[in-house]
């Protein structure tokens, strides 16, 4: 079965920072851009971040330019995201998504979710 | 980041059609199509069609999707109660390098 599992998230004070977790089992994520994508309390989906197949094209959301970090582990078979700087504006339910092997035809896999929330 | 344009909510009656919209321009929508996704509250997201307008396999021909220069529609028939939740479009955009999604249509059936 395809299927993503996130870890990670959990109550952090505003400047701390996160590292998210994601586990891909039933394919290699190597073989799919794969990108991070989250929703504040009851809003939108935003996209964050994505990463291609050879880790060469790696692209950020205009507002998480510089705090946020993606990196992917092969041998692992996971997706991660690093957090830095955490502000309340960051609180949000964090989905890890595949997308189709057919270029930016759409995130197919959908995780279930980790939630961050910055708060003192 | 510039998001994609979608009406905040569409009622329609039970065993109508409901059409809802996704308005992007050129850089996105206008020149690389829309995927749909849907959502229930406290799940994730659940991709409905491809930006070649095509369903993975398991989703009902009750939905489909379709494109008209810069706006995406997904077309809902025979409306069932469940299909009352939240439905989101998303396009690649070239210029921004960026995945944009729009703001989410809330479907109620009436």
């Amino acid at each position: 079965e395809v299927q993503l599992v996130e870890s990670g998230g959990g109550l952090v004070k505003p400047g701390g920072s996160l590292r998210l977790s994601c586990a891909a089992s039933g394919f290699t994520v190597s073989s799919h851009s794969m990108n991070w994508v989250r929703q504040a309390p009851g809003k939108g989906l935003e996209w964050v971040s994505s990463i291609d197949t050879s880790t060469r094209y790696i692209y950020y959301g205009d507002s998480m330019r510089g705090r946020f970090t993606i990196s992917r582990d092969n041998a692992k078979n996971s997706l991660y995201l690093q957090i830095n700087s955490l502000r309340a504006e960051d609180t949000a339910v964090y989905y890890c998504a595949r997308e189709d092997q057919r270029w930016a035809y759409g995130m197919d896999v959908w995780g279930q979710g980790t939630t961050v929330t910055v708060s003192s | 980041q510039a998001g994609l344009t979608q009406p905040p909510s569409v009622s329609k009656g039970l065993r109508q059609t409901a059409t809802l919209t996704c308005t992007g321009n050129s850089n996105n929508v206008g020149n690389q199509g829309a995927a749909w996704l849907q959502q229930y509250q406290g799940h994730p997201p659940k991709l409905l069609s491809y930006r070649n307008n095509n369903r993975p396999s398991g989703i009902s021909e009750r939905f489909s999707a379709s494109r008209s220069g810069n706006t995406a529609s997904l077309t809902i028939t025979g409306l069932q109660p469940e299909d009352e939740t939240d439905y989101y479009c998303s396009a690649w955009d070239s210029s921004l390098s960026a995945w944009v999604f729009g703001g989410g249509t809330k479907l109620t059936v009436l």
